[in-house]
């Protein structure tokens, strides 16, 4: 059983372009959480989503940032008009239904490591 | 708010040491806490997952405790390796997953 795959592993960009982050669940997992690291701190929550369905975006910047996951294929993270403060690591997590949460440990991916130049 | 805090932030001992790792939360209303371990360059790796209704778990070598009512977890190490050398974190789950900054682990041999 494969784990959580993120892709890209690394992913450079210069200040303006579009970051693009994907995330593959565990098989099985419908629940999807994306969180970030920033050099030397801790990682911070940013959204909670099941498919096709945003259940918590409490975390993500009011713009430039957004989260989806369809029906089919990966989650994808979003980052418009990227800035240097932007580089992260990021790293996305699961969990199967249908309690989220509550009794199952998180699953983590390898995460990506944005950097702008 | 919950607020998550690990004490201490790094800790270098040399191999064989029994380790205490602490991690303290400021909202006793939690589903349930889990310890990972994350190497540097490398995603978490989930270590032990504490139910709130739970007083402990163990793996292996690693015991966890859980205190709700006064806001504490441990995470205990028996005889310590070099391969244990990592950043610990702790996460309470209430309606999202907080995790605390972490302590940075270094086991010399």
């Amino acid at each position: 059983n494969a784990g959580v795959m993120q892709n890209p592993r690394h992913l450079v960009r210069r200040r303006g372009q579009e970051a693009r982050l994907r995330c593959s669940p565990m098989k099985g997992h419908s629940h999807v959480y994306w969180y970030r690291q920033l050099p030397e701190e801790g990682l911070k929550f940013m959204v909670y989503l099941q498919k096709e369905n945003i259940i918590d975006e409490s975390g993500m910047p009011k713009e430039r940032f957004s989260a989806e996951f369809p029906k089919e294929g990966p989650s994808i993270l979003r980052i418009q008009q990227v800035v240097r403060g932007d580089s992260a690591a990021y790293f996305c997590a699961s969990s199967p239904p249908p309690r989220g949460y509550g009794d199952s440990p998180l699953h983590f991916g390898n995460g990506t490591r944005l950097t702008v130049t | 708010k919950q607020e998550v805090t690990q004490i201490p932030a790094a800790l270098s001992v040399p191999e064989g040491e029994n380790l205490v790792l602490n991690c303290s939360f400021t909202d006793s209303a939690i589903y349930n806490l889990q310890w990972f371990r994350q190497d540097p360059g490398k995603g978490l790796t989930s270590l032990l997952l504490i139910q709130s209704s739970q007083r402990e778990q163990t793996s292996g070598r690693l015991n966890a405790s859980l205190d709700k009512s006064s806001g504490r977890s441990t995470l205990y190490i028996a005889a310590s390796q070099p391969g244990d050398s990592a950043t610990y974190l702790c996460a309470v789950v209430a309606d999202k997953l907080i995790f605390g900054t972490g302590t940075r682990l270094q086991v010399f041999p």
